[in-house]
C-alpha cells in the first residue's frame, strides 16, 4: 500500500550547500504539491505540477528554489544556497485529478525534515 | 489579521472527555473546509471534510461551519488517548485552486488516560 513517499525524511545541510527533497506520488496520482511548515508555523502551499510542468508556483521563493516532476521519476523541490531560515518540514502532496472539490483529495506524506547549519 | 485564526493550546482533557476545537478566517471565498491530525513528526491525515456551512459526523467526529461567522469546529465524542495529536484546520477557495489550502497554526491536544 504506497501512499505519498517522501525521502530523505531528515536532511542537515550547511549554509551554501543544496538541498534535493524526492517525492513519489500515490500510484496513478499525476498531481503533486508541495507544501512547507515552518517551527511554530501553519502549512504553507509553495508549488503545484503536474508531469512535465509547473501548474502554480505563486507560494515559492523566487530565488533559490524550484521544483520538477519528470515524465519519469518523483518530483523534486530542489534548494539551493539554503540558509538557516529554509529549516522547515517540506512536505509533498498527491490527488489524482485537479478539479473542483479537489482539497478533499489531497493525500500528504510524511515530510522531509530540512535542518541547515 | 491572519487568513486563518487558530489556539495553538496545549490543550489538556481527560479520556472520555468532549474535546472541541475551532478556528476563525477572514477570506469570504473560502468554501472547503478540512480537518487534518497531524501526529508527531508525521504528515497531516485527513480527518473531515465539508463543503459550505453545515455539519458533517464521522463516528466520534463532528464538524460544524458556520460561515456567516466565519467559524470552524471540530467536535471529539469519548476521547481517547490515541487522539492525541495536533489537529489542523485547512480551508481553500472553491474552482480551480481548491488545491491551495490555508492552514492553521494547529492545536496540540493530549488525552490523559
Amino acid at each position: 500500500n504506497a501512499g505519498v513517499m517522501q525521502n530523505p525524511r531528515h536532511l542537515v545541510r550547511r549554509r551554501g550547500q543544496e538541498a534535493r527533497l524526492r517525492c513519489s506520488p500515490v500510484k496513478g496520482h499525476s498531481h503533486v504539491y508541495w507544501y512547507r511548515q515552518l517551527p511554530e508555523e501553519g502549512l504553507k502551499f509553495m508549488v503545484y505540477l503536474q508531469k512535465e510542468n509547473i501548474i502554480d508556483e505563486s507560494g515559492m521563493p523566487k530565488e533559490r528554489f524550484s521544483a520538477e516532476f519528470p515524465k519519469e521519476g518523483p518530483s523534486i523541490l530542489r534548494i539551493q544556497q539554503v540558509v538557516r531560515g529554509d529549516s522547515a518540514a517540506y512536505f509533498c502532496a498527491s490527488s489524482p485529478e485537479q478539479g473542483r472539490g479537489i482539497a478533499g483529495e489531497l493525500f500528504f506524506g510524511e515530510g522531509s525534515r530540512l535542518t541547515v547549519l | 489579521q491572519k487568513e486563518v485564526e487558530q489556539d495553538p493550546g496545549p490543550l489538556s482533557v481527560p479520556e472520555g472527555a468532549i474535546v472541541s476545537l475551532n478556528c476563525t478566517y477572514s477570506n469570504s471565498a473560502f468554501q472547503y473546509f478540512m480537518w487534518y491530525r497531524q501526529y508527531s513528526r508525521k504528515g497531516p491525515e485527513l480527518l473531515m471534510y465539508t463543503y459550505s456551512s453545515g455539519n458533517k459526523e464521522d463516528g466520534r467526529f463532528t464538524a460544524q461551519v458556520d460561515k456567516s461567522s466565519k467559524y470552524i469546529s471540530l467536535f471529539i465524542r469519548d476521547s481517547q488517548p490515541s487522539d492525541s495529536a495536533t489537529y489542523l484546520c485547512a480551508m481553500s477557495a472553491s474552482g480551480a485552486g481548491s488545491y491551495q489550502l490555508t492552514f492553521g497554526k494547529g492545536t496540540k491536544l493530549s488525552v490523559i488516560p
